[in-house]
């Protein structure tokens, strides 16, 4: 069946360093792609979304970049901040309706 | 504009006791979703209602029971709660899942122990 694999957490950076967060996933089909984040006592939000191969979703300073070749939609930013400490749900679409979301991981970022 | 409101936020129930969650949504969405989310699991899928009139089954449903009351509302019933029940219940909404327009609105949560 479809399924999302992302990277262990947690993952701890200093602010300004470099972050890429893993995420493959194995589905039949062209699914969607998305990264949803996750604040502190809140619900998920969308960050960021792919809908066909090559596409390239951005947000906030955050990418992601549609690999169908490798079925990969790792998530980067150039410079994290305090604030993007959260977490962080790769997902894609299945069939009938179906959100398949990865395990989550924990961002903390160290001023 | 409100979104996506679940209620209750906070609920302590003992074993074998049963409740309802509720969940209403403002945005004239056609797809309705119950999660569970646990540490270290992730989110997983417990129903869902893809338009108004069905539901379906998603990774976890033993133990909960849904009802799509309208295109509104979506609630989560546990009829008979066990500690293993214990956990953050989020509901969300989509337009079209799987379509430009996929994007899952969540509500702030329900957080259940059993004891």
């Amino acid at each position: 069946g479809n399924s999302v694999t992302q990277m262990e957490g947690p993952v701890t950076l200093s602010e300004e360093a470099f972050l890429t967060i893993n995420c493959t996933y194995t589905a039949t089909g062209y699914p969607s792609l998305f990264w949803y984040v996750q604040y502190p006592g809140e619900g998920l939000q969308l960050l960021l979304k792919a809908t066909k191969a090559d596409d390239k979703g951005s947000n906030k300073g955050f990418e992601a970049t549609y690999r169908k070749e490798t079925t990969s939609f790792h998530l980067e930013k150039g410079s994290v901040q305090v604030s993007d400490s959260a977490v962080y749900f790769c997902a894609l679409t299945s069939s009938a309706s179906k959100i398949i979301f990865g395990s989550g991981t924990r961002l903390s970022i160290r001023p | 504009n409100a979104g996506v409101t679940q209620t209750p936020k906070f609920q302590v129930l003992k074993t074998g006791q049963s409740m309802t969650l509720q969940c209403a949504q403002d945005m004239n969405h056609n797809s309705m979703y119950w999660y569970r989310q646990d540490p270290g699991m992730g989110l997983r899928l417990i129903y869902y209602s893809a338009s108004e009139g069905t539901t379906d089954k998603g990774e976890v449903p033993n133990g909960y029971n849904v009802s799509r009351l309208n295109k509104r509302e979506f609630s989560l019933r546990l009829e008979s709660a066990a500690p293993s029940q214990t956990s953050v219940y989020f509901c969300a909404s989509s337009e079209h899942p799987g379509s430009n327009t996929g994007e899952l609105f969540f509500g702030e949560g329900s957080r259940l122990t059993v004891l």
